[in-house]
Order: C-alpha cells, then sequence, then structure tokens
C-alpha cells in the first residue's frame, strides 16, 4: 500500500505570512508524529497523536505552531506568522499503534521543505 | 533526559572499506535503539533495531549489538556499496518512560561511499 504521503514536498513562504502543512499517513496507523529537521539541530520531535487527540504537544517551539488531525487520518501542521529560524525540513511519521507492549516502527514521509524569506 | 550521541562526519569511504559510525546514548531508562537512513531526495527509513541489551540488530548487511556496558549502539558493515550513500542517524525511544514512541534522534551522519 502506500507510504506516508506529505504536501506541499517545498513551500517557500515570507516572513509573517501563514503556512499548512499536510500529512496523510498510512492508512490504518493510529499514531501520528511530527519533526522538524533543521541544519545544525537534527531531527526534533515536535507532536504526537493518538487519533485524534494529541497528549504530548511538548515540542511545539511556541504558540504559533499548532497541530490538528481529523478522522484519524490526515494530519494538518499550521506555522502562523512565519519566522526565518522556522526554515527546516518538516517530518510526519505514523505507526499502527502504540501498545505498551514494544516498539511500532515509525514510517516516515517525505518531508515538507519549509523556506521562511 | 535521554539524548542520543553519533559521529557527525562526513565520512567519506572507498567501495568495500569497512564502516563504522559510533552512537553512545544516554537514558535514564531501557529504551530500544534504533538506526534510521535517508537516502538522497527521500524519507527516513528504519533501517535496524535493537530492543534490549545484547540484542543484535541487522538488515542489508549493516549491524549493530545494543551495549548497555558501554551505552553503546555502533553501526558497521563490512564492505560499503556506492548505494550506501545517505545521512544515518541513531536513535532512542523509551516507551516505559513516556508510554508512547517519542523517538529522539541523534544528528546524524552524512557517508558517501567512492567508486
Amino acid at each position: 500500500g502506500a507510504g506516508v504521503s506529505q504536501s506541499p514536498s517545498n513551500k517557500v513562504t515570507e516572513k509573517g505570512k501563514d503556512v499548512e502543512l499536510r500529512c496523510d499517513p498510512i492508512s490504518g496507523h493510529t499514531a501520528l508524529y511530527w519533526y522538524r529537521q533543521s541544519l545544525g539541530q537534527g531531527l526534533e520531535f515536535l507532536i504526537y497523536f493518538q487519533g485524534n487527540s494529541a497528549p504530548d504537544k511538548s515540542g511545539l517551539p511556541s504558540d504559533r505552531f499548532s497541530a490538528e488531525r481529523t478522522g484519524g487520518s490526515v494530519s494538518t501542521l499550521t506555522i502562523q506568522r512565519t519566522q526565518q529560524e522556522d526554515s527546516a525540513v518538516y517530518l510526519c511519521a505514523s505507526s499502527l499503534r502504540t501498545s505498551g507492549r514494544g516498539t511500532d516502527t515509525q514510517y516516515f514521509g517525505p518531508g515538507t521543505r519549509l523556506t521562511v524569506l | 533526559g535521554n539524548s542520543v550521541t553519533q559521529m557527525e562526519g562526513p565520512v567519506t569511504l572507498s567501495e568495500e572499506a569497512f564502516l563504522t559510525i559510533n552512537c553512545t546514548y544516554t537514558a535514564t531508562g531501557y529504551p530500544s535503539l534504533f538506526w534510521y537512513v535517508q537516502y538522497p531526495g527521500e524519507g527516513l527509513q528504519l533501517l535496524l533495531k535493537a530492543t534490549k541489551a545484547d540484542d543484535k540488530g541487522s538488515n542489508k548487511g549493516f549491524e549493530a549489538t545494543y551495549r548497555k556496558e558501554t551505552t553503546s549502539f555502533h553501526l558497521e558493515k563490512g564492505s560499503v556499496q556506492v548505494s550506501d550513500s545517505a545521512v544515518y542517524f541513531c536513535a532512542l525511544s523509551d516507551q516505559r518512560k513516556t508510554s508512547y514512541d517519542k523517538v529522539i534522534f541523534g544528528p546524524g551522519t552524512s557517508l558517501s561511499v567512492i567508486p
């Protein structure tokens, strides 16, 4: 079946504009994760969804960042009033479940490269 | 808190050379350990994993052994190919600590294999 898809693949925006990044997880995967990959910062965790709820938003860098997930499927990461330091690759991953009995493999999408001018 | 340290590279090797990428971790619990690979223009893929001490993960000729005594999970391959050129990320997660798979990544090591 299809893997995790993300759109757009590239986004260039001006400082101060809002952007929306979309993630389509693998069908049937209940857990969804957003990460950010920045030069010099590596990969950092942003937010985790189980179904439509987000038990852990601790990685969101500021209140300009928000995310939602609807229907237990598609997720949108929104960045308001973008700043140059928001420039990064935003990665989405999904896994089948979080069972508490082991570690489920996370499958990553190709990412969205965001450039804030 | 939990963290992962790995050699950042870039690493450049000739084809058929032996590869080692060092990875050490800090964790308060008993994490699962992973190596992810990111080929040019592609997303992250799980390469191998180990879930407890002394486990060896292996895939595509790559191996890594979970060493609790040295808190290490070094990646090795006996003979690299040009197609192995990619960025390799060491990572950990401790579901017993967070109750879900929050993955902590190292900074990544860029590998270039030349013919």
